[in-house]
């Protein structure tokens, strides 16, 4: 079967780091994007990590370790606009565009 | 510029009526999906379709149907609405291949009550 994890809330500071790990327990697997949703609002997608290692797209980080079936989204310089909701998804060996979303993480950011 | 639509936004249906949801999409992706959003659940999919004639199920599949005749669109029908289908469904496209194939692009979603 095929299962990921990831905590269901995380508090922290504005200005503050704050890092949302995923693991996964899945057969044929491909890639680990990540999503954010506002309430309210549609999922957009933030980044994906085909390949062992960091990737930065400004403020924002993602990690991934296959040995370890884990991986992570670091957010830098917390902005209240980051309250949201954030999901890991896997993606499959020979159906690589499916996803198979987490059940979320809700990020509350505070002054 | 291009984008993915969805409608109604809004349904409120009553248990046993057939319920067609809409999704259409401009930007000529082969590859669009169908979600459910439940609290506690995240994003499951419910079909898949890799290009025109295309369909595929998904993990929650059952009591759901779809149906792909063009690229831009894939209506979602439920058969007969059953109160368990009360949900926020999305809907979502992505390149066929690509350094992009990796991105979901989500419509707004609609909101359903089944009563």
């Amino acid at each position: 079967g095929q299962s990921l994890e990831q905590p269901s809330e995380v508090t922290a500071v504005e200005g503050a780091i704050v890092q949302i790990n995923c693991t996964y327990q899945t057969s044929g697997f491909y890639g680990l994007s990540w999503y954010q949703q506002h309430d309210g609002g549609a999922p957009t997608f933030l980044s994906y990590n085909g390949l062992d290692g960091l990737e930065e797209t400004g403020r924002f980080s993602s990690f991934l370790s296959r040995s370890d079936s884990y991986g992570y989204l670091l957010l830098q310089e917390l902005q209240m606009k980051d309250s949201a909701s954030y999901f890991c998804a896997v993606s499959h060996t020979g159906t690589a565009s499916k996803l198979t979303f987490g059940t979320g993480t809700r990020l509350q950011v505070t002054l | 510029d291009a984008e993915i639509t969805q409608s109604p936004r809004h349904k409120i249906t009553e248990t046993g009526r057939q319920v067609t949801l809409a999704c259409h999409q401009t930007w000529n992706h082969n590859n669009m999906f169908w979600y459910r959003q439940d609290l506690g659940h995240g994003l499951r999919l419910i079909h898949y379709s890799y290009g025109v004639h295309d369909t595929n199920k998904g993990e929650v599949s059952d009591g759901y149907s779809v149906s792909r005749s063009n690229t831009e669109d894939l209506p979602l029908t439920l058969e007969s609405a059953a109160s368990s289908q009360t949900s926020v469904y999305f809907c979502a496209s992505s390149e066929a291949s690509g350094k992009s194939y990796n991105e979901q692009f989500f419509g707004p979603g609609t909101r359903l009550t089944v009563l």
